[in-house]
C-alpha cells in the first residue's frame, strides 16, 4: 500500500543545514519529489529523484534516496529565512498513473 | 505563461449547503488533477483527467463530490451537500502529456481553502 510519513516540525538557525526526513512503504515507487509551499502559495517542486539513484545534488539541495529502508532525506545547506516553507515529499508509483501520494508535510521555520 | 489558477481562494460555507470549486490549468496541459489536504494531514489525491476523461477517480471520497472538465479546459470539483469534513484545502494541478518526468511535471495552484461551518 502507499503510505508516505514526515516529522510534522523542524526548527533551525539560519545559516546552519536542515535535514528533513521521509519514510515510504511502497517498493515499486518509481520517482521521489520534494515540494515547498510558501502561505498563501501553491506547491512548487524542488527537486526529484529516479528511483534507481542514491543521491541527487541541485545547488544547495541534496537528496539522499535509501531504497532498502524506503527512507528519503533532503537537505538544505546554508538554511535562509526564506527556505521557512513546508515540505513535502510525494513518490509515484509503477502503475498508479501520474498520481502522486504525499506525506503530511514537514513544517521548516529558520530562526536568526 | 499563466500558472494553474483556482478560483475562489477561500470559501465558507454553511453544512448542507453546495460549493463549486474551479480551476484552470496552464495552457495545452491535458493532464489535470484535483488534490485535498485536510487540516494538518496529508494531501490525498481526488482525482486524474486526461482532457475530458476521467482516468483515475480512486480518491473521491463519497458521491457527494462531482468532478467535471467539459471541453478539456478547465474544471470544476462541485461539493453537495457539503459536510464539516469536507473542509481542507483543495490543490488542482496540471501538466502535459509525456513519458518523461521532466514532461510530465505537475504545476499546482495556490489551492482553494474550504471552510463548512
Amino acid at each position: 500500500g502507499e503510505d508516505v510519513e514526515q516529522s510534522l516540525f523542524l526548527s533551525v538557525r539560519e545559516g546552519d543545514s536542515s535535514v528533513i526526513n521521509c519514510t515510504y512503504t511502497d517498493s515499486s515507487s518509481t520517482y521521489l519529489y520534494w515540494y515547498k509551499q510558501e502561505p498563501g502559495a501553491g506547491l512548487q517542486l524542488l527537486t526529484y529523484i529516479f528511483s534507481n539513484m542514491d543521491m541527487k545534488q541541485d545547488q544547495r539541495l541534496t537528496v539522499l534516496l535509501n531504497k532498502k529502508d524506503k527512507h528519503l532525506s533532503l537537505r538544505i545547506a546554508d538554511t535562509q529565512t526564506g527556505d521557512s516553507a513546508i515540505y513535502f515529499c510525494a513518490e509515484r508509483v509503477t502503475g498508479g498513473g501520474n498520481k502522486l501520494t504525499f506525506g503530511t508535510g514537514t513544517q521548516l521555520k529558520v530562526e536568526l | 505563461e499563466a500558472g494553474v489558477t483556482q478560483f475562489p481562494s477561500h470559501s465558507v460555507i454553511e453544512k448542507g449547503q453546495t460549493v463549486t470549486l474551479r480551476c484552470d490549468p496552464i495552457s495545452g496541459h491535458d493532464n489535470l488533477y484535483w488534490y485535498r489536504r485536510v487540516m494538518g494531514k496529508e494531501i490525498k489525491f481526488l482525482l486524474h483527467f486526461v482532457k475530458e476523461s476521467k482516468q483515475d477517480e480512486s480518491g473521491m471520497p463519497n458521491n457527494r463530490f462531482l468532478a467535471e472538465r467539459t471541453g478539456g479546459t478547465y474544471s470544476t470539483l462541485k461539493v453537495q451537500p457539503a459536510e464539516l469534513e469536507d473542509s481542507g484545502v483543495y490543490f488542482c494541478a496540471s501538466s502535459r502529456l509525456g513519458p518523461g518526468v521532466r514532461d510530465t511535471e505537475a504545476f499546482f495552484g495556490q489551492g482553494t481553502r474550504l471552510t463548512v461551518v
